[in-house]
């Protein structure tokens, strides 16, 4: 399959918890890596690979992989976190690159 | 300090051939391990992905677009290009260059253009 499936929509409480999941047979090959784009921007990669994050990245960001699935928790999310979220990764074939339907993040 | 700058026509009509160039400075798009290529966001919509090439010359394109994108290589002047022909009002979008990095079990784009708005319309 060459399709990456996220929640339209993540709200979380500022301060709190909130993980963002991405599902697809692809991640059982392939490391997920997590984007957030802020309206009018570019989207900016915050989570690559295992669990690593680019310089810059504050360490509230974390990445996680279990099966089909994988997941970007914010630990501790703050007003700026409200975004949109995307994953990416190769197919199952490896040659293409996917990316998920994007989440929502809502900060309340 | 690599950066990309994508160009070209805000206005295609549909049918036509859609053209953009992406030109990078700071970094060589010959001489490194690294994917560069193109993605496109229609307003309000999701990420899409069009294709990239390696830097030493393999083309991938999305199964999607396939019969009607090029992807093409100008290393004299460290730039690249995009064609999407017969377009449609529905490939309006943002339309991003970047740069991916890629190992074994991960692939992912450290490095974007500003994007460029191309609008389909008559």
């Amino acid at each position: 399959s060459s399709e990456l499936t996220q929640d339209p929509a993540v709200s979380v409480a500022l301060g709190q918890t909130v993980r963002i999941t991405c599902q697809g047979d692809s991640l059982r090959i392939y490391y997920a890596s997590w984007y957030q784009q802020k309206p009018g921007q570019a989207p900016v990669v915050v989570i690559y690979g295992k669990n690593n994050r680019p310089s810059g990245i504050p360490d509230r960001f974390s990445g996680s992989s279990s099966g089909n699935t994988a997941s970007l928790t914010i630990t501790g999310a703050q007003a700026e976190d409200e975004a949109d979220y995307y994953c990416n990764s190769r197919d199952s074939s490896g040659d293409h690159v996917v990316f998920g339907g994007g989440t929502k993040l809502t900060v309340l | 300090q690599l950066r990309l700058q994508e160009s070209g026509p805000g206005l295609v009509k549909p049918s036509e051939t859609l053209s953009l160039t992406c030109t990078v400075s700071g970094a060589s798009i010959s001489r490194s391990s690294y994917y560069w290529g193109w993605i496109r966001q229609p307003p309000g919509k999701g990420l899409e992905w069009i294709g990239s090439f390696f830097y030493i010359g393999n083309t991938y394109y999305n199964p999607s677009l396939k019969s009607r994108v090029t992807i093409s290589v100008d290393r004299s002047e460290n730039r690249f290009s995009l064609k999407l022909t017969s377009v449609t009002a529905a490939e309006t979008a943002v339309y991003y260059c970047a740069r991916a990095s890629s190992g074994t079990t991960v692939y992912y784009f450290d490095y974007w253009g500003q994007g460029t708005l191309v609008t389909v319309s008559s």
